[in-house]
């Protein structure tokens, strides 16, 4: 079946830091792959996709993810975290119906 | 180009009485989804539309049903609540093409049931 997880429920990084947020999945062949973030209270906003070609993918706000097939994995990184980050973030893969698979989300605390 | 409109945006509902949330696109788009968010749980698929007059279950249907009478509109009604409903709904769109689209989220309704 296919599945997106996410292992860490919590992360808290410094201000300024770098930032690497772990997710792996697990489809039968190449998937078409998101992050989204959510701030409290708020909707998703997609922040980058992956569907083919470069496997390095940048999106909004600074952010990037790396797309490695051998790894099974999607880890979105960001060079130096501002406050503003401070949120909670999604990787998700499509589903068989166009669907998102959504792992089950790392919230990022930004220390001052 | 309001995009996804969820209405309301919260609502408390007593055990055993039924609401609908309402879900309008602008976007012209053929698919349609309704998620639930607990928390801890990410987001699972509770129904979808592929276009005006068709539906399908989700992940997680029970206790709601859906309907698609205009390329627009996808409300989801509740039936009988149930404090398990309790949950954050989000509303979702894409073109549908066989191409690498994006869903758009509307901004939720939260739900308490009691």
């Amino acid at each position: 079946a296919q599945s997106v997880t996410q292992p860490d429920i919590h992360i808290t990084v410094s201000e300024g830091a770098s930032l690497e947020l772990r997710c792996n999945y697990s489809y039968g062949a190449t998937p078409y792959l998101f992050w989204y973030v959510q701030s409290p209270g708020q909707g998703l906003q997609l922040l980058l996709k992956y569907f083919s070609g470069d496997t390095l993918v940048q999106g909004i706000k600074g952010f990037e993810a790396e797309f490695k097939r051998s790894q099974s994995s999607f880890n979105l990184r960001k060079p130096s975290v501002h406050w503003s980050d401070a949120a909670e973030y999604f990787c998700a893969g499509r589903g068989s119906q166009g669907n998102l698979i959504f792992g089950k989300g790392t919230k990022l605390s930004v220390k001052p | 180009n309001a995009g996804v409109t969820q209405t309301p945006k919260f609502r408390i509902l007593k055990i055993g009485q039924s609401m609908t949330l309402q879900c309008t696109q602008d976007m012209n788009h053929n698919y349609m989804y309704w998620y639930r968010q607990d928390p801890g749980m990410g987001l699972k698929l509770i129904y979808y539309s592929v276009g005006a007059g068709i539906t399908d279950k989700g992940e997680v249907p029970n206790g709601y049903n859906v309907s698609r009478s205009t390329t627009e509109d996808f409300p989801l009604r509740l039936e009988l609540a149930a404090p398990s409903q309790t949950s954050v709904y989000f509303c979702a769109s894409r073109r549908g093409t066989s191409g690498p689209d994006e869903q758009f989220f509307g901004p939720g309704t939260r739900l308490t049931v009691l």
